[in-house]
């Protein structure tokens, strides 16, 4: 099946912006979504459908895709944005596939 | 209000078999478009997604792990059975079950995980 691959680790200073990418062949056809996960928590949908936010996701958070790279942009980066992020997809065969995470550590 | 929570047991013996229920609310799974899947994750790893079964009782599985995975609904309980045979330690892990809608493939709602422990 596909793979989709991130960065381990990203930082960003207080009050900056941070983008954090995923790779995969199936981003070409297929939207992303992404999750934040905080320690001991369950994962929590920021964006569906590439670019759309959920009800009650703060707007400094936006999604975007450009050929086989999706990409989640934080703008003004909180402390409370400190979480690993995760890239999810679907591919040819129905398999879902999550990307690596990546850890974002906020200065 | 959507909630989904996992039970089953903490600890399972290498080889047995594994049967967790996804019991929900808020939602049927009779509605078109609806779904449920499991998703787990091992203790510092990434989220491996599972299985998924729809509305209509189609069912979907990883392909690394579809041999051993069996998913079922109860439409009339609100609930949903991930069955895995033979466990490994290699199975340990917190595993998860959330909703996803057929028009955005996104998994928007999650329960709090229920970890699971392979050990003899």
């Amino acid at each position: 099946s596909s793979q989709l691959t991130q960065d381990p680790a990203v930082s960003v200073a207080l009050g900056q912006t941070v983008r954090i990418t995923c790779q995969g062949d199936s981003l070409r056809t297929y939207s992303a979504s992404w999750y934040q996960q905080k320690p001991g928590q369950a994962p929590v949908l920021v964006i569906y459908d590439t670019d759309r936010r959920p009800s009650g996701i703060p707007d400094r958070f936006s999604g975007s895709r450009s050929r086989n790279t999706a990409s989640l942009t934080i703008t003004g980066a909180q402390a409370g944005d400190e979480a690993d992020y995760y890239c999810h997809s679907r591919d040819i065969s129905n398999d879902r596939i999550f990307g690596g995470g990546t850890k974002l550590t906020v200065l | 209000q959507v909630t989904l929570r996992e039970s089953g047991p903490a600890l399972v013996k290498p080889t047995q078999t594994l049967t967790l229920t996804c019991t929900f609310s808020g939602f049927s799974l009779s509605t078109s478009g609806m779904c449920v899947t499991w998703i787990r994750q091992s203790p510092g790893k990434a989220l491996e997604w599972l299985a998924l079964i729809d509305w209509d009782d189609d069912k979907y599985y990883s392909t690394s792990l579809k041999t051993r995975l069996t998913i079922s609904k109860d439409t009339s309980k609100n609930q949903v059975v991930l069955t895995m045979t033979n466990v490994d330690p290699e199975d340990t892990a917190t595993y998860y079950c959330a909703r996803m809608l057929a028009t955005t493939g996104a998994f928007d709602y999650w329960g709090q995980g229920t970890l699971v422990t392979v050990s003899s």
